[in-house]
Order: structure tokens, then sequence, then C-alpha cells
């Protein structure tokens, strides 16, 4: 069955530092990858998607079909990072309905 | 402003009675789904509707209604609620099927059964 894993369920990192949330996933063919965004007291929201090769915020993250990984990277954490972040995957198999992981917090300290 | 809209925000409810949970969308999507969200589990999808009378379950479908007969809104339905259901509940919309678009989420409801 198609799974995604994100294996910390918490990350504390200083400002200023570098960031990478992991995300890994189980699925044979060639997947859709999202990560998603829930800052304190607002909605989910769409932070990025690998086929848009694009940096938000900052954060950058490359789908690795060889170690089935799409983590997230920012060089530099800032303070308002500080959010729950999901990984998610959707494929032709599911109905494109996308299947998540089960989020990791990642706090940003002064 | 374009948004999804749930409906209550916050429901405390006892074991059986039933309820409904509304979500309203008015960006004219197609596509609408429930999420329920727990502890150390991640979003899970309760049930999904591709467009107007096309629903379908998703995950974990056992213990909830839903419909769609108008396409801005997508109630969910408990008809005989269970501790098991204590949860936050989330709606989302996207253009069309899934997961190819982004998916704009409401701002949650948070529900207790006791």
């Amino acid at each position: 069955a198609q799974r995604v894993t994100q294996p910390e369920k918490l990350l504390s990192v200083f400002k200023g530092a570098p960031v990478e949330l992991k995300c890994n996933y189980s699925y044979s063919g060639s997947p859709e990858l999202f990560w998603y965004v829930q800052y304190s007291r607002q909605r989910l929201q769409l932070l990025l998607r690998h086929i848009s090769r694009e940096s938000i915020k900052g954060f950058t993250a490359d789908l690795n079909k060889g170690e089935t990984s799409f983590h997230l990277k920012k060089p530099f954490a800032q303070e308002e990072d500080s959010a729950m972040y999901y990984c998610a995957l959707s494929h032709t198999d599911s109905n494109y309905q996308l299947i998540w992981g089960a989020g990791t917090k990642l706090i940003i300290k002064p | 402003e374009a948004q999804v809209t749930q409906n209550p925000r916050y429901l405390i409810t006892v074991t059986g009675k039933k309820l409904t949970v509304t979500c309203s969308q008015n960006m004219n999507h197609e596509y609408m789904s429930w999420y329920r969200q727990d502890p150390g589990l991640g979003l899970r999808q309760i049930y999904y509707s591709m467009n107007v009378e096309v629903t379908d379950k998703g995950d974990v479908p056992e213990g909830y209604k839903v419909s769609r007969k108008e396409k801005r809104n997508f109630p969910l339905i408990l008809e005989s609620p269970s501790p098991n259901q204590t949860s936050l509940y989330f709606c989302a919309s996207s253009p069309r099927a899934g997961g190819l678009y982004e998916q704009y989420f409401g701002p949650g409801t948070r529900l207790t059964v006791t």
C-alpha cells in the first residue's frame, strides 16, 4: 500500500541554522508530491509541490525517486518558519487522492 | 473573499446524537473532501466528491455520511456519533480532482463526543 512517512514528529533548530524535514514515500510509479504547512492559528495551506520546482519562503524540495524521498530544506531557518509541516502524495492509483504523512512540528528557537 | 467555511468550529455532543458539520466553498470548485486529523496519524480522508452528486469513500468512512447536492456545499453527517469520532475535522476543496491541484482548507471543526 502507498504510504508517506515523516520520521520526525518534532524538529527543533536554532534561528539561522539549516533545516531539513524528511519525507519518504512508498510507491512504485510516478507520484505527485506536496508539502503543506499549518502555521499557528492559520489554515493548512500548500507550501510547494515537486512538479513546480520552485522555492517558496526559502524552502525547496527535491524528488529523489531512487531513495523515494521528498525532503524539505531551507538553508537558514527563521522564527516564522515554526509550524506543522505535512508531506503528501498523489497518484493515479489512488484516483489522485492525497495520502498524508503524520506531520512534523518544526520549532525555530531564537 | 475566496474561502472554505465550516460550521460549527467547536462542538461537544453525546454518543448517539445525530449531528451535521457544514462545509461551503465560494470558489466554484468541483472537488471537495473531508479529513479527520488525529495526533500522530496526520490527515485521513473520510469522503470525497469529484463533482455534484458524485461521492466516494476515503480511507476511514465508517460512521460518516456525506452528500453533494450543490457544488458549493459538502456536509458531513454523523448519524450516531461515538467517542472514537472525537477528532479535528477539515473540509477542503480544489478546482478539479484531488491531489493534482492545490487543496484549500477550511478552518477545522473540533468535535468531542462524550
